[in-house]
């Protein structure tokens, strides 16, 4: 079956530092791979994804992912973290599944942002 | 700008009562989708629809009940609401390319009392 795991549910990280979220998927055929990020209150909103080519794909608010398929993941990664980064992030794989094109998602990771 | 819009933002309603949550899309999309997010758990889908009047089971249906009467209307009923359908409840919709990801509401939090 279809999953995602996402093995860090919480992670802290100081304004200006790196960042690099872990996403595992599962999914039997060519994955269809996302990122979104949910701030607080709010819907999600999608950051970037995968579905073909260059495996390294950019998005928006200068995050970027890199899939690798020899480790089933699709990790997020931002060079520099600001405040307003501070959110929840969930990954999704997309593919058919019972019998239609859905998204399954991670748990989810919270990131806080330390000033 | 592309749209997802959820009736209402914040919702209290009692025990037993029925519970209708709207979700209006204006970008033409084929499928809609509803889940819920509670703490822990992630996003679980409840229904989804890809066409009018179509509509599937989710992971977790049970106490729910959808309708898809318009291609840009797809809502979620809880037919005699319980405490433990106190969450937060996100409609999503998308095309039928399964490229494109989904756009997402804005939620509404349901407290049921």
């Amino acid at each position: 079956a279809q999953s995602v795991t996402q093995p860090d549910i919480h992670i802290t990280v100081s304004e200006g530092a790196s960042l690099e979220l872990r996403c595992n998927y599962s999914y039997g055929a060519t994955p269809y791979l996302f990122w979104y990020v949910q701030s607080p209150g709010q819907g999600l909103q999608l950051l970037l994804k995968y579905f073909s080519g260059d495996t390294l794909v950019q998005g928006i608010k200068g995050f970027e992912a890199e899939f690798k398929r020899s480790q089933s993941s699709f990790n997020l990664r931002k060079p520099s973290v600001h405040w307003s980064d501070a959110a929840e992030y969930f990954c999704a794989v997309g593919g058919l599944i019972q019998g239609a094109q859905k998204l399954v998602f991670g748990q989810g990771t919270r990131l806080t942002i330390n000033p | 700008d592309v749209k997802v819009t959820q009736s209402s933002r914040y919702l209290v309603k009692r025990t037993g009562e029925k519970v209708f949550l709207e979700c209006v899309q204006d970008m033409d999309h084929e499928n809609m989708f509803w889940y819920r997010q509670d703490p822990g758990l992630g996003l679980r889908l409840i229904y989804f629809s890809y066409d009018v009047k179509m509509k599937e089971k989710g992971d977790i249906p049970e106490g729910y009940s959808v309708s898809r009467e318009k291609k840009e209307r797809f809502s979620l009923i809880l037919e005699s609401a319980s405490t433990n359908q106190t969450s937060m409840y996100l409609c999503a919709s998308s095309f039928l390319d399964k490229t494109q990801g989904y756009t997402f509401g804005s939620g509404t939090r349901l407290t049921v009392v």
